[in-house]
This record gives structure tokens, C-alpha cells and sequence, in this order.
């Protein structure tokens, strides 16, 4: 079966321009989350996604920063007038809603170089 | 203070060795307590989780957590070069949300 895939794997931009990045969930899986990984760094919450509920968006570290789920399904995280500290890589990860322990399954990330 | 502290390592260990990788937390809201584990430029994995305190064992694998010291550990038996990886801990708080610690990369050298 597929897991949650993500595009691009790799994505190198110069500072002020916009970026999307795409996350696939698993199929069936009404739960969708976004974390940044820096260099040397754990996971940082940026943005949570639960069936049709308002976005959890507490993690988002400033309002050059959005995401939209459409359908319940694909998500896409935008990134607008990048600067180099948002270099690192982006993870996205999905979950079935009800489990106790909410595992959630990661895609293999999408890389991000702000130059 | 982060919620979460983890010795980010490297840590750097012969085969068959015994690793212990440890967190420690603020929040004593946390129930739930999560061992992913991360290879090299792949997205994490669950590996185990433990509900409150005590013990519980997969294979090679024991998770620990102590909640009155706020303190949780992964031991690794018998430890391969396959377990070189990140091993990140992570604490459920609330419906969803996860806090992760730093990560601890870990290698097995053969």
C-alpha cells in the first residue's frame, strides 16, 4: 500500500521568492500534519488538519506561512517571500482519527534551500 | 526551557553493545511517550510507544518511562549496525498534538 508521499523531494529557491510543497496522505486517513525539521533539530509543529474542523495553525512561525487541505485528502504548504532560515526540511505526516495512540506516518519530506 | 530535552549524541557505539538513549520532559500533562526512529533522509518511523509509567519490551527494544522523575529511555539489546539511525522521543499532549524531542543520532559500528 502507499504511504504518504511528498513533492518535490528537493527544492532550492533564492530568498524572497514563494514555494509550495505538496503532501499525499494516506488514503483514508482523516488526520494531516506539517512539522519542520532543522539541522540538528527535533520535529517542529507548524499545522494540524482534522476532517472538517478549523486548522490547529499554532505552530506556524509567521504569516508568510500557509497551508490549505482540499478535499480532505492532498495538502499544500506555502511559503511566501522565503528568507534562509526557512531552510530545512519539511515533513508531512498523516493519521486515522480514533486511535488511542494516533501513530502518525511520515513521508520521506521535502528538503527546502533558500539561497 | 524546551518541553522536551534529548542529548542530540552523536552517540557512537560497537555492535552488540547496549545503548540507552534518554528524555526528559517539563510537562507532566504528557501520557503518552513515543520512540520514532529516523534513517538517513527518510521521514520518522514509530518504533514503540508506552502508555504512563513502567516497562514494555519489543524484541531488542524496552521502552521505560518514569513519570515521576519526568525521565523515559529506549534500550536497545544486542544493537546492529541496522539500528544506526535518529532516534527521536516524542510526548502526546491533548487530542493530537505530539512534542518531539531534539533526536539522538546513533551509530553502530560494526
Amino acid at each position: 500500500g502507499a504511504g504518504v508521499s511528498q513533492s518535490p523531494s528537493n527544492k532550492v529557491t533564492e530568498k524572497g521568492k514563494d514555494v509550495e510543497l505538496r503532501c499525499d496522505p494516506i488514503s483514508g486517513h482523516t488526520a494531516l500534519y506539517w512539522y519542520r525539521q532543522s539541522l540538528g533539530q527535533g520535529l517542529e509543529f507548524l499545522i494540524y488538519f482534522q476532517g472538517n474542523s478549523a486548522p490547529d495553525k499554532s505552530g506556524l512561525p509567521s504569516d508568510r506561512f500557509s497551508a490549505e487541505r482540499t478535499g480532505g485528502s492532498v495538502s499544500t504548504l506555502t511559503i511566501q517571500r522565503t528568507q534562509q532560515e526557512d531552510s530545512a526540511v519539511y515533513l508531512c505526516a498523516s493519521s486515522l482519527q480514533g486511535l488511542m495512540v494516533n501513530e502518525q506516518f511520515f513521508g520521506p519530506g521535502t528538503r527546502l534551500t533558500v539561497l | 526551557q524546551k518541553e522536551v530535552e534529548q542529548d542530540p549524541g552523536p552517540l557512537s557505539v560497537p555492535e552488540g553493545a547496549i545503548v540507552s538513549l534518554n528524555c526528559t520532559y517539563s510537562n507532566s500533562a504528557f501520557q503518552y511517550f513515543m520512540w520514532y526512529r529516523q534513517y538517513s533522509r527518510k521521514g520518522p518511523e514509530l518504533l514503540m510507544y508506552t502508555y504512563s509509567s513502567g516497562n514494555k519490551e519489543d524484541g531488542r527494544f524496552t521502552a521505560q518511562v518514569d513519570k515521576s522523575s519526568k525521565y523515559i529511555s529506549l534500550f536497545i539489546r544486542d544493537s546492529q549496525p541496522s539500528d544506526s539511525a535518529t532516534y527521536l522521543c516524542a510526548m502526546k499532549r491533548g487530542a493530537q498534538k505530539l512534542v518531539f524531542g531534539q533526536g539522538t543520532r546513533l551509530t553502530i559500528n560494526p
